[in-house]
């Protein structure tokens, strides 16, 4: 265990639906991102949240809505996805926002999404 | 802006052999630097990073890295390569441009060949 963790694990999804992913942290960071990976493309950094606050948002589309009620907890809520969103969605946390220069970032294990 | 480089997408070695995964960078200041690993149905683990301290980096698993500024370059090298660490590698830099976020290379598959 990284100390973030994301549920569901797998998430089948109909281009209909609503559905949440859900990203915890226990190591005390105060910044949380989320990630797309898709096959052949590199990582995609969709939104940034440091101390609750989203301070970017990399032209992500609408049906995609992060949400971080608190420091320890990020959502990404689905909405009318396409097929082609489908994609591992992968949380991360750092100690602080700008963190390359000594921290890194620690990952949880990712979401497995398809949409059908 | 900062980038990363990774030549080969994927690479085959055999069980015991050296394991090289090459990244080149690209920065108008002095780069921080990380080799991130991801296993299959994993989520990425920071293998090693450099942040000046010494131009050799080791890291978990028996990696190491070695950051030479002449050539802009921050491979990769484990000695004798493990069944164990076939996986995706991804190199990345850090962008002082961009609050330092850490830019992420298009990844290496190593596979192990018994």
């Amino acid at each position: 265990e990284t100390g973030v963790t994301q549920t569901p694990r797998h998430l089948v999804m109909g281009m209909t639906n609503k559905k949440s992913l859900k990203c915890e942290q226990h190591l005390g960071h105060n910044a949380m991102y989320w990630y797309k990976q898709s096959a052949k493309k590199p990582l995609e950094l969709m939104f940034v949240y440091s101390l609750e606050e989203r301070v970017e948002n990399n032209s992500v589309p609408s049906r995609f809505s992060p949400e971080c009620p608190n420091s320890s907890h990020l959502f990404l809520h689905l909405h009318t996805l396409q097929p082609e969103d489908s994609a591992l969605y992968l949380c991360a946390s750092s100690q602080q926002r700008g963190p390359g220069r000594d921290y890194g970032y620690t990952f949880g294990s990712g979401t497995r999404l398809t949409v059908v | 802006a900062q980038s990363v480089t990774q030549l080969g997408s994927h690479v085959s070695v055999s069980e015991g052999a050296l394991v090289l995964l090459r990244c080149n960078y690209s920065s108008s200041v002095p780069p921080y630097l990380f080799w991130y690993v991801q296993y299959p149905n994993q989520g990425l683990q920071l293998l090693l990073k450099y942040t000046s301290a010494a131009t050799l980096v080791k890291g978990i698993n028996g990696f190491e890295a070695e950051f030479k500024k002449s050539e802009t370059s921050f491979h990769l090298t484990k000695p004798s390569a493990h069944m164990s660490d076939a996986a995706e590698y991804f190199c990345a830099v850090s962008d002082p441009d961009r609050d330092d976020k850490i830019i992420f290379g298009k990844g290496t598959r190593l596979h192990i060949l018994p």
